[in-house]
C-alpha cells in the first residue's frame, strides 16, 4: 500500500519563527489533506490540497503531485500552533481509506 | 452547523463489556468512516460506509461491528471489549458531490478498557 512519510518528526520553535513541514508519499493520490491535532485531541482541517498551492492566513500549503510531496508552511508561529500536524492521502482508484503519516509534533515556545 | 458529532467523548469499560460509539453527521454526506488513533501514530481505518445499507472493512476491523441504516448515523459497536481496544476513536464523513471532497472529522471518543 501507499506509504506516507512526514518530516521532521519533532520541531521546536520560538514564537515568531517560520517553519516548513514535509509530506512524501509513494503513489499517485487524488486526495491530500493537512490536519492540526490540537492539545485537546481535536483534528482540525487545515487544507484539502491534492495539487497546487493554497493559503489561509499564516499557513500555506503546496502539493507537487508529479513529484509526490506536499509542504506545509507556518509563518510567524504562535504558541497556539503547537500540536501534531498530520498529512493524509487517498490513492487514485483506491478505497475510501485515508492513509495518515505519523505526524510532526510542533512545540512553539513563548 | 454541527458537522460530525460523536458521543460519548469519554468512556471507561471493563474487559468483556459491550458498547456502541455513536456518530452522526448533518451534512448529507454519503461516505462515513471510523478510525482509531493509538499513541504516537496516525489514524487507521476500522470500517467505512459508502451509503445507507452498505458497509465494508478497513485496515483494522477485528473486534468491531458497524451498520448504516440511515445516511446520518454510523454507529461503531464493540461486542466484547479488550484492553487492546483502548484508543481514541474518530468518525469522519465526506461528500461525493462534485468529485473528490475532503473528509470532516468529529472530535473523537477517548475509550479506556480496564
Amino acid at each position: 500500500g501507499i506509504q506516507v512519510e512526514q518530516s521532521p518528526p519533532d520541531l521546536i520553535l520560538q514564537e515568531g519563527a517560520n517553519s516548513t513541514l514535509r509530506c512524501n508519499f509513494s503513489d499517485s493520490v487524488n486526495n491530500l489533506q493537512w490536519f492540526h491535532q490540537n492539545p485537546w485531541g481535536q483534528l482540525i482541517n487545515l487544507f484539502y490540497i491534492p495539487s497546487g498551492t493554497k493559503q489561509n492566513g499564516r499557513l500555506s500549503a503546496t502539493t507537487v503531485a508529479t513529484e509526490r510531496y506536499s509542504l506545509l508552511y507556518i509563518s510567524s508561529s504562535q504558541t497556539t500552533d503547537s500540536g501534531v500536524y498530520f498529512c493524509a492521502v487517498r490513492t487514485q482508484g483506491g478505497s475510501e481509506k485515508l492513509v495518515f503519516g505519523k505526524g510532526t509534533k510542533l512545540t512553539v515556545n513563548p | 452547523n454541527a458537522g460530525v458529532t460523536q458521543t460519548p467523548k469519554f468512556q471507561v469499560l471493563k474487559t468483556g463489556q459491550s458498547m456502541t460509539l455513536q456518530c452522526a453527521q448533518d451534512m448529507n454526506h454519503e461516505y462515513m468512516s471510523w478510525y482509531r488513533q493509538d499513541p504516537g501514530m496516525g489514524l487507521r481505518l476500522i470500517h467505512y460506509s459508502v451509503g445507507a445499507g452498505i458497509t465494508d472493512q478497513g485496515e483494522v476491523p477485528n473486534g468491531y461491528n458497524v451498520s448504516r441504516s440511515t445516511t446520518e448515523d454510523f454507529p461503531l459497536r464493540l461486542l466484547s471489549a479488550a484492553p487492546s481496544q483502548t484508543s481514541v476513536y474518530f468518525c469522519a464523513s465526506r461528500s461525493t458531490v462534485s468529485g473528490n471532497q475532503p473528509q470532516h472529522f468529529g472530535d473523537g471518543t477517548r475509550l479506556s478498557i480496564l
